[in-house]
């Protein structure tokens, strides 16, 4: 199956400052990444999908200034967590499909738990 | 958007046993998938399944679209099944995802 990684795996920040998550599609082009955020005990919730090339769409309810998504090649989308604070202390977790098409298999990366101090 | 029901919310087994895990949809979906997230929350792809009956090794998962749900079979379960279990459906292109099962297989 495709390969989706991301970096860091794990990051605690103090709370103002911004954190930046990496995204990448390992073995296969995705014009499309989405990005989840799972809080402990419950399951994903879509935040955004990553359009390559185009802006971002935000699910109801994201800051998109408080969440900045860039998706500047087919194999690299980063999300920005902009002045943190502690209640943004979550599970990170992007995805992408292996070939276009809304309706395909899609593969998730690793997850990034982030820790707001 | 849609609504995925996941059942039962937790599930524990003794090693060797057999379970079913099952899916809702309130409506019709274009693809359906099973995951199984394991302790570090990684989500290991198990089946793509949008309809119809697959198999791989112990699992198996059975789609019945027609009727919105979807099982899936864990047989002869190890103590290394244990994790949770999601089901997610896409519909309008995003993927859904329920609460998920959680289950732990004892030795």
């Amino acid at each position: 199956g495709a390969v989706v990684s991301q970096h860091p795996s794990r990051v605690i920040c103090k709370s103002g400052t911004s954190v930046k998550i990496e995204c990448r599609s390992l073995d296969f082009q995705a014009t499309t990444m989405f990005w989840y955020r799972q809080f402990p005990k419950q399951s994903l919730m879509l935040m955004a999908t990553s359009n390559e090339g185009s802006k971002a769409t935000y699910e109801q309810g994201v800051e998109k200034d408080k969440f900045l998504i860039n998706h500047a090649s087919l194999t690299l989308s980063t999300l920005t967590v902009t002045s943190a604070h502690p209640e943004d202390s979550s599970f990170y977790i992007c995805s992408a499909r292996d070939r276009p098409g809304s309706y395909n298999e899609q593969f998730f990366g690793p997850g990034t738990r982030l820790t707001v101090l | 958007g849609i609504q995925v029901e996941q059942s039962p919310p937790d599930l524990i087994l003794q090693e060797g046993a057999n379970s079913t895990l099952r899916c809702n949809f309130s409506d019709s979906v274009n693809n359906l998938q099973w995951f199984h997230q394991n302790p570090w929350g990684q989500l290991i792809n198990l089946f793509y399944i949008p309809s119809g009956t697959k198999q791989n090794g112990r699992l198996s998962a059975t789609t019945v679209a027609t009727e919105r749900y979807s099982l899936l079979y864990i047989s002869s379960s190890q103590t290394t099944d244990s994790g949770v279990y999601f089901c997610a459906g896409t519909s309008w292109g995003k993927l859904q995802f329920g609460a998920g099962t959680q289950v732990v297989v004892t030795p």
